[in-house]
Parts: structure tokens; sequence; C-alpha cells
């Protein structure tokens, strides 16, 4: 079966730290390129970053809101990538999905999400 | 960035009914948009891609269409399973960005 499990979400103080993982199965993940969209209470989706693959030199994409604060990593062979969160704030709180990219880069398949709460 | 604009936010329903959720770009991206559904406490589901190109295994009822700005989505016949919040994607640029979303409502 293909999937992706999120984990790694928790409760962290502003300022604080977080490191998230996707991990995959069930495809070759190292030909694919990983996104991470987060949904805040009540909000709509938010794409978060891009993590590339070999072939495109593992390079990165991340959105306005996180760039400088979130780093994107991964290891191909444990199939997983990594959403390390620096300085984190209360608006970063949210349910982080992890989904592979299909295509041009859509969201084909996606996980059941991990919640983050910054809160003091 | 490329704003994306869905109307309308909140739509209600019957089951049977035929439903149109429309979204538009603030710049022309060919046709590099997905649809997903969302429902509570269940993964994101992708629909359409290409803006018409239906995911494997979704059911034919759905359908979507448009090109350059302006794209629709289509539930030919409302099914129970359909009450959820459905939202557009533009994946022509960087940063990839959503509509607001539409939540179809009973």
């Amino acid at each position: 079966e293909v999937q992706v499990v999120e984990s790694g979400g928790g409760l962290v103080q502003p300022g604080g730290s977080l490191r998230l993982s996707c991990t995959a199965s069930g495809f070759t993940f190292s030909d694919r390129l990983v996104d991470w969209v987060r949904q805040a209470p009540g909000k709509g989706l938010e794409w978060v970053g891009r993590s590339r693959n070999k072939i495109s030199s593992y390079t990165t994409e991340y959105a306005a809101s996180v760039k400088g604060r979130f780093t994107l990593s991964r290891d191909d062979s444990k199939n997983s990538v990594y959403l390390q969160m620096n300085s984190l704030k209360t608006d970063d709180t949210a349910v982080y999905y992890c989904t592979r990219t299909g295509g041009a880069g859509y969201s084909d398949v996606w996980g059941q999400g991990t919640t983050v709460t910054v809160s003091s | 960035d490329i704003q994306m604009t869905q109307s309308p936010s909140t739509l209600s329903a019957s089951v049977g009914d035929r439903l149109t959720i429309t979204c538009r770009a603030s710049e022309n991206i060919i046709t590099y948009l997905a649809w997903y559904q969302v429902r509570p406490g269940k993964a994101p589901k992708a629909l359409i891609h290409k803006a018409s190109t239906l995911e494997s295994g979704v059911p034919s009822r759905f359908s979507g269409s448009g090109s350059g700005t302006e794209f629709t989505l289509t539930i030919s016949s409302l099914q129970p399973d359909d009450f959820a919040s459905y939202y557009c994607q533009q994946y022509n640029s960087y940063p990839l960005t959503f509509g607001g979303g539409t939540k179809v409502e009973i």
C-alpha cells in the first residue's frame, strides 16, 4: 500500500523547536518530491515547502511564512523526509501533512497529519 | 505570488444535487491545477490534477474543467460522502498556493 506517515508533533513553547518526520512506504521514495502542507485550526490549507529528489540535487523550496525558520532534509535510505522547525510562533499551530508529489508537482498521496501546538 | 480565489466559500446542498465550485487564479497557470477533498479527521484526498484528470479511484461524478485563470469542479450528483471541504491548488509556480476552500454542507 502506498502511504506516508507523519510523526513528531506535540506541544512546544513559542521560540522553541520541533522536528517532524515523514516516512514513506509502498513506492520508490527516492524518485519522488515530497511536500509539507499545514492546516491551522479553522483555516484552509497552506503549502509549507518541498523537498526535491537526488536528480534535482535535493534542493528545497519554502513558503515565505516559514523561510529561514524551517528546514527540510531527507534520508532516502530510510525513506524519510524531515521538517526541522525552529523559532516557532503561535501562528505555526496546525496539523502538518506530508504529501507525495505526482505528475508535475501536485500532492497525490497524503498522510493523516501530525498536530503541532505552539503555546505557552 | 499567485492568488487563488474560490467561490462560494460555503454551499448548502442536498443528496442528488449538481454542484459547481469555481476557482480563479490571479495569473495564467495553464492547467496546473489540482482539486482536493478534506473531511474532518481524515487525510485530504486528491480528486483531480492537470485541471481535468481524475485521480484513480475517484468516482466519475467528479469532474474538472478550465485553463488559464478560470477553473471549475463539478459534482454531478451529490452523495452523502461528498459533504466535505474542497480546495483548489495551483502548482504552476512557487510558492504553491491554495484557494480558500469551499465547505459543502447539508
